[in-house]
């Protein structure tokens, strides 16, 4: 059991690059999300599914998309990198839709120049 | 501002003594979760207390839950320097909504 797993570990970007975060997870888990951390800052969501093909916005949703084909990939599109998207970037997931414990991915870290 | 906010920022302590960090939250909540996060790795998820439990165990870690004040604790006994890391606490609104973490606790253990 992999668990979460993300891809790259580190990316860095120049001004208006696109690029696609990969998540994956083996658990079988409907409840998926993508979170960024900011220094000293808490996580904030930005999109998050609640199975495949059902996908919404969460708290900072602007610049990024997503979509769910399967169960298990939820990858996140950065469709015009800037440099206030340089950020760590955890993707999660769930068995159940939002009161479940979360397991967490190792996270990739963005640098936008 | 957020849902749950960690209190204190930072914490400084010796092995051995208990730490106790506290969150305090908003609105009406499902559960609260405490997750840990070691530098540079994601999070790990260490307790989860429901909205009509008041206290739970596991291992060293003692979380309390106080509806009335709307705010937590989380107590870790006989500290240890593995025990350094940053610790968050989560907010479920209920079924169907999203979590929402507070600003985390760093927390050193010297040894």
């Amino acid at each position: 059991n992999a668990g979460v797993t993300q891809t790259p570990k580190f990316q860095v970007l120049k001004t208006g690059q696109s690029m696609t975060l990969q998540c994956a997870q083996d658990m079988n888990h409907e409840y998926m999300s993508w979170y960024r951390q900011d220094p000293g800052m808490g996580l904030r969501l930005i999109h998050y599914s609640v199975g495949a093909g059902i996908t919404d916005q969460g708290e900072v949703p602007n610049g990024y998309n997503v979509s769910r084909s399967t169960t298990e990939d939820f990858p996140l599109r950065l469709l015009s990198a800037a440099p206030s998207q340089t950020s760590v970037y955890f993707c999660a997931s769930s068995y159940g839709t939002g009161t479940d414990t979360q397991y967490f991915g190792p996270g990739t870290r963005l640098t936008v120049l | 501002s957020q849902q749950g906010e960690e209190d204190p920022q930072a914490l400084s302590i010796q092995e051995g003594e208990n730490a106790t960090m506290n969150c305090s939250y908003k609105t009406s909540i499902n559960n609260l979760q405490w997750y840990r996060q070691n530098s540079g790795r994601g999070l790990v998820h260490l307790i989860l207390i429901r909205s009509n439990e008041r206290e739970k165990h596991s291992g060293r870690l003692r979380v309390t839950l106080d509806t009335s004040k709307k705010s937590s604790s989380l107590l870790i006994t006989a500290s240890r320097a593995a025990d350094t890391a940053s610790y968050f606490c989560a907010t479920a609104l209920g079924y169907g909504q999203n979590f929402v973490f507070g600003p985390g606790t760093r927390l050193s253990v010297l040894p």
